[in-house]
């Protein structure tokens, strides 16, 4: 079983829909992060979360919100989805319980989007 | 401006050739530099990390080096094969920010 769980794998869905895209995860890492990929672009942070009562914006936070329901679980929503929210979407975690942050993230295998 | 530019952005190269994949960054003040593998369909996974007293460091067929004075690091794939056939990411952590840059990614497509 995958260490960082994503749900739905893919999912095809209306403009003005809402949306909901999970992530749960088994290494016990205290920060979660969700990502946006978008061919020919990096990868761009959306949210982050530090641990259960910390919740930050990433570079392009508009139009999504997020809920960290446990150390394990974290999730995205679009509220109401627009054809440019099209995207691949990856949940990760970094670990920094030990006092040292060298960046590694863990990633997701990757939630496929598509608005029409 | 932190950027970070990857180059090629796509290359094709035999099975059993060499090849290498160029990073450079405007990143200040950096933290280190660390190099992904995306395979097609997954997430990116960790190959190796670079912090700036290292200058070449290897993980089996993988060889990364990096040149913090000019800022620019490279991941070199001798032997290639089929497998290596994925997306490479180069990502640089910025200490002053605690904040994670990323390439857009160089896609390399080894053929038989």
């Amino acid at each position: 079983d995958a260490d960082v769980t994503q749900t739905p794998r893919n999912r095809i869905t209306k403009t003005g829909k809402r949306i909901m895209l999970e992530c749960s995860q088994t290494k016990g890492h205290d920060r979660m992060y969700w990502y946006r990929q978008d061919p020919g672009l990096g990868l761009r942070l959306i949210y982050y979360s530090f641990d259960v009562k910390d919740i930050n914006k990433g570079e392009i936070s508009d139009g999504y919100s997020v809920s960290r329901q446990a150390q394990a679980k974290f999730s995205l929503s679009l509220e109401s989805a627009i054809p440019n929210q099209t995207a691949l979407y990856f949940c990760a975690t970094s670990d920094t319980r030990q006092g040292i942050n060298t960046g590694e993230l863990f990633f997701g295998e990757g939630s496929r989007l598509t608005v029409l | 401006k932190n950027q970070v530019e990857q180059s090629p952005q796509s290359l094709i190269i035999l099975e059993g050739k060499n090849c290498t994949l160029q990073c450079n960054y405007t990143v200040s003040p950096f933290s280190n530099l660390r190099w992904y593998k995306q395979d097609t369909g997954r997430g990116p996974v960790s190959l190796t990390i670079m912090t700036f007293s290292e200058n070449t460091k290897s993980n089996g067929r993988y060889t990364a080096t990096l040149d913090a004075d000019t800022k620019q690091s490279s991941l070199h794939i001798t032997a290639s094969q089929l497998s290596d056939s994925a997306s490479y990411i180069c990502v640089v952590k910025s200490g002053g920010y605690n904040k994670l840059i990323f390439g857009a990614g160089t896609r390399l497509a080894v053929h038989p």
